[in-house]
């Protein structure tokens, strides 16, 4: 049973306009959520976070917002460039249990020139 | 630099073989994890140990075992007990000390190849 769920597992943009990943949760008790990035090979890195008491982060080209009552956050990332063509991971965490990150399936992000 | 170095890149063992993948850290992290990546699943956690000498079981434990001996190093094994090995193994650290959350920070990976 998925606790954090992405469910495109892929997602095509042309270069300059905007991406929006989706990310979907069930457990309540997550309040604080997090996206990474992950190219081939590598491990992920972190890109932007946000705290259930805000509805919106943002931090350059990267925009995160959260919909507590639909429990539902979505990554907008404007303009997209081909360097961001990597995978996306969603994942939440609970005050309860804050070392135990839970992690989406992931969302492959193409962005083309 | 400061990171987190796995190695090796890739390795490959018979089925019936424990294998033993290193992670080592340089960041003065307390916490370390070990996750599991499988496609379509995301990473799904192994292990994770907030300080030495002490670890905890992740969700997928079973057919693993990790050791925290000393703060930079946190080296897991696969056993012959876990069923299905072949996979890409990542090792992450973070410092939940300095506040609340603390994103983690991952190495690159190391993939196991069991036939």
């Amino acid at each position: 049973d998925q606790q954090v769920k992405q469910n495109s597992p892929s997602l095509s943009v042309q270069e300059g306009r905007i991406s929006i990943l989706n990310c979907d949760y069930t457990n309540s008790m997550f309040d604080y959520f997090l996206w990474y990035k992950k190219y081939p090979a590598e491990g992920p890195t972190f890109l932007i976070s946000i705290s259930s008491i805000k509805d919106k982060n943002e931090d350059g080209r990267f925009t995160v917002f959260l919909n507590k009552s639909a429990k539902h956050l979505s990554l907008h990332i404007v303009p997209s460039q081909p360097g961001d063509s990597a995978v996306y991971f969603c994942a939440a965490s609970a005050r309860t249990s804050y070392d135990k990150v839970i992690f989406g399936p992931g969302t492959s992000l193409s962005v083309i020139p | 630099d400061g990171g987190i170095t796995q190695s090796p890149k890739y390795l490959f063992r018979k089925e019936g073989q424990n294998v033993t993948l290193s992670c080592e850290q340089n960041l003065n992290h307390d916490a370390m994890y070990w996750y599991r990546q499988d496609p379509g699943q995301g990473l799904r956690l192994i292990y994770y140990s907030q300080i030495v000498n002490d670890f905890q079981k992740g969700d997928i434990a079973e057919g693993y075992s990790v050791s925290r001996e000393k703060k930079e190093s946190f080296p897991l094994t696969v056993t012959s007990a876990q069923k299905n090995p072949t996979a890409f193994y990542l090792c992450a650290s973070s410092t939940p000390g300095q506040g609340r959350y603390s994103p983690l920070h991952f190495g690159n990976g190391t993939r196991l190849t069991v036939t």
